[in-house]
């Protein structure tokens, strides 16, 4: 059972506009910052959102990321094949001292 | 550009000690800018955070698994370890090691993975 709760799964066709969202608490996302990695099949996973929007160098625009309260979301424009992944999100808990995860979202694109 | 290697045993029997190191190259493990963590993620399942670890020495680790864990840091060599003691097969996973820089808290930069199994 993951901290951070996530959809186990989720689905968009090429072109489309695809959210995954990130529930949390108030020890976690409710007082901390969000972070959502990718994870493409058998690689470790890579950072995408830091500071809840913020976009390391390298990584497309097509992602953003939002956060309201004890709950956040990650944005994927125009969606694309390379794009199947699985994303996790994450944030600091301050209850544990250290970093949570959510369960990961799978992306499938149709 | 900043690497990061994961090494040690890929099989580990139960009750025994599993050690890993991550051996970071093109950049120095001795900055205040940044802390060095371990995470592990079983087969088909999500990330748990294991610990982390600063130049310093200064270490945390999740309380889940804190009585089992220590994290070493040797700056001579440029790595850092993990070692996690009385293994069972619920510790059967791939172990990561990845650099967290203090000011966006998230962790940036990871090694390929290591896959540990745990069986006699």
């Amino acid at each position: 059972q993951s901290v951070l709760t996530q959809p186990p799964s989720a689905s968009g066709t090429p072109g489309q506009r695809v959210t995954i969202s990130c529930s949390g608490s108030s020890s976690n996302i409710g007082s901390n910052t969000v972070k959502w990695y990718q994870q493409l099949p058998g690689t470790a996973p890579k950072l995408l959102i830091y500071g809840n929007n913020q976009r390391p160098s390298g990584v497309p625009d097509r992602f953003s990321g939002s956060k309201s309260g004890t709950s956040a979301s990650l944005a994927i424009s125009g969606l694309q094949s390379e794009d199947e992944a699985d994303y996790y999100c994450a944030a600091w808990d301050d209850s544990l001292n250290g970093p949570v995860f959510g369960g990961g979202t799978k992306l499938t694109v149709l | 550009q900043l690497q990061l290697q994961e090494s040690g045993p890929g099989l580990v029997k139960p009750s025994e000690t599993l050690s890993l190191t991550c051996t970071v190259s093109g950049g120095s493990i001795s900055s205040s800018s940044y802390y060095w963590g371990w995470i592990r993620q079983p087969p088909g399942k999500g990330l748990e955070w294991i610990g982390s670890v600063h130049y310093s020495g200064n270490t945390y680790h999740n309380p889940s698994l804190k009585s089992r864990v220590t994290i070493s840091v040797d700056t001579s060599k440029n790595q850092f370890s993990l070692k996690l003691s009385s293994v069972t097969a619920a510790d059967t996973a791939v172990y990561f090691c990845a650099r967290r820089p203090t000011s966006w808290g998230a962790f940036d930069i990871w090694g390929h993975g290591t896959m540990v199994t745990v069986s006699s």
